[in-house]
C-alpha cells in the first residue's frame, strides 16, 4: 500500500521555468511533509519541508504549498536551473516521540532542466 | 557531506551469503534510521533506533536484523541473501526532537 503518490514520475524543464511536482498522502497522523533532493551516486538531502499547519513555505527559490483537506502537498522550484537536475523525492512522518526521521517516501520524480 | 558514514561503499555477494553494513551518525545524533532504495519498490523505510533501542519498524524482512551499538554506530545484517536484494541501503541519523533526518552516501549491495 503506498501511502505517499507523487507525480509526475519525469519533468522537462526549460532553464528559467517553473518546475512542479506534487504529491498526495492517505494517513491523516501525518505530521511533517519534507522534500528531499537526490543526485546520482548521492543520498537523499533535505530541501525544504512543512508542517500542515501552514499552507505555504517559501525558502529561496523553492516554494511548498500545502493542501490539509485535500491531502496534497506540492513542491515549486522557481527560475529553474541545469543545477536543479536530479530525482526529487516527497516523504511523510507521523510525529514519532519527536524524531521524524521515520519517512514514508513518494516514488520520486527525476527532474531535468535544459539550458 | 553530511556527516553520516558508510561502509563498505559497494558490496558484491553470491545469493545465500551474509552481509554486515556499517554506519556512523553525525556526531551527537542518537537516532539512526535505515532505508533500501530500488528501482520498482523506491525508498522503503526498514528500521529506526535510538539511543541502542529499536523504535520503530518498517518494511523490513525477517532476514535482515540491525542493531545499534554503545558508541551510536549502527550495522544492518542481511542474511539468506536473494538477487531481489539488490539495492541501495541507506543509513540516515538525527537529532532528539530535530526534524532533519541526515542520509549518508549508501551502500550499494549486488547480490549474484
Amino acid at each position: 500500500q503506498q501511502q505517499v503518490k507523487q507525480s509526475p514520475q519525469s519533468l522537462i524543464v526549460q532553464k528559467g521555468g517553473i518546475s512542479i511536482i506534487n504529491c498526495a498522502y492517505e494517513n491523516t497522523a501525518f505530521d511533517y511533509f519534507p522534500w528531499y533532493q537526490q543526485f546520482p551516486g548521492k543520498g537523499p538531502a533535505l530541501l525544504i519541508a512543512i508542517r500542515p499547519d501552514v499552507s505555504e513555505k517559501k525558502e529561496g527559490r523553492f516554494t511548498i504549498s500545502f493542501n490539509k483537506s485535500a491531502k496534497q502537498f506540492s513542491l515549486h522550484i522557481m527560475d529553474s536551473q541545469p543545477g536543479d537536475s536530479a530525482t526529487y523525492f516527497c516523504a511523510a512522518s507521523p510525529n514519532y516521540g519527536g524524531s521524524q526521521g521515520n519517512l514514508i517516501f513518494g516514488k520520486g520524480t527525476k527532474l531535468s532542466v535544459k539550458p | 557531506d553530511s556527516g553520516v558514514t558508510q561502509t563498505p561503499k559497494h558490496l558484491i555477494t553470491a545469493t545465500g551469503q551474509r552481509v554486515t553494513l556499517r554506519c556512523s551518525p553525525r556526531s551527537g545524533d542518537l537516532s539512526v534510521y535505515w532505508y533500501q532504495q530500488s528501482l520498482d519498490q523506491g525508498l522503503q523505510f526498514l528500521i529506526q533506533y535510538y539511543n541502542g533501542e529499536e523504535r520503530a519498524k518498517g518494511n523490513i524482512l525477517e532476514r535482515f536484523s540491525a542493531q545499534q551499538f554503545p558508541d551510536l554506530h549502527s550495522e544492518l545484517n542481511l542474511s539468506s541473501l536473494e538477487l531481489g536484494d539488490s539495492a541501495l541501503y541507506f543509513c540516515a541519523s538525527s537529532a532528539i526532537g530535530s526534524t532533519e533526518a541526515f542520509f549518508g552516501q549508501g551502500t550499494r549491495l549486488t547480490v549474484v
